[in-house]
């Protein structure tokens, strides 16, 4: 079974940093594309950064390009995504997924608020 | 960047009633376009992917279809656990969601 689970959420201010981490299990993690995708509250969905299945290839929205730093281990089947200079706008929930056509498969999200 | 729009953002209808929630592409995305439902307070399940194929698991009352930059997700017999808000997804070029459609029981 496909399970991907999110940690490393939580309350960070303005300007200050957070990782947030994803452990996969159920599949071959380093055969497969991934991605972040985020959703602020009461709002829909949004694409932040892929990751290729061996880590050469990184992609990013333009709203976070140069702030967040999407990367993966595959010894430990974890994908990473390092927040920096965080903005009350990237409050939201961030899913990680695992891409084939399309996100296929989801964690169950994990929660970044940033406010003073 | 590639829109795609969903120009509903709400929807009621009846138990048993045949649903089409559209999303309109900007440009051409091929067959790029996969369906989303999502519940409240969980993640986005997989319902169609490739514009009409149906992902493991899910009921063969939903059906997707394509007609140019045109996408349908059809639901052919409405049920009380299909309600929630549904999403389409490009990635044809990067990814773009659709803003969502809430579907509601009236």
């Amino acid at each position: 079974e496909v399970q991907l689970v999110e940690s490393g959420g939580g309350l960070v201010q303005p300007g200050r940093s957070m990782k947030l981490s994803c452990a996969a299990s159920g599949f071959t993690f380093n055969n497969y594309d991934m991605a972040w995708v985020c959703q602020a509250p009461k709002k829909g969905l949004e694409w932040v950064a892929t990751i290729s299945y061996d880590g050469s290839s990184t992609y990013y929205r333009d709203s976070v390009k140069g702030r967040f730093t999407i990367s993966r281990d595959n010894a430990k089947s974890t994908l990473y995504l390092q927040m920096d200079s965080l903005r009350s706008e990237d409050t939201a929930t961030y899913y990680c997924a695992r891409v084939s056509t399309c996100f296929d498969y989801w964690g169950q999200g994990v929660m970044v608020t940033v406010s003073s | 960047d590639i829109q795609m729009t969903q120009s509903l953002a709400s929807l009621s209808a009846s138990l048993e009633e045949i649903v089409t929630i559209t999303c309109q592409a900007s440009q051409d995305i091929g067959n790029w376009l996969a369906w989303y439902q999502q519940k409240p307070g969980k993640s986005p399940q997989l319902l169609i992917h490739s514009a009409t194929s149906l992902a493991d698991g899910i009921p063969s009352r939903f059906s997707g279809s394509r007609s140019g930059t045109q996408y349908s997700l059809k639901i052919s017999r409405l049920q009380v656990e299909d309600t929630g808000i549904y999403y389409c997804l490009q990635r044809y070029s990067k990814y773009t969601f659709g803003a969502g459609t809430k579907l509601e029981l009236k």
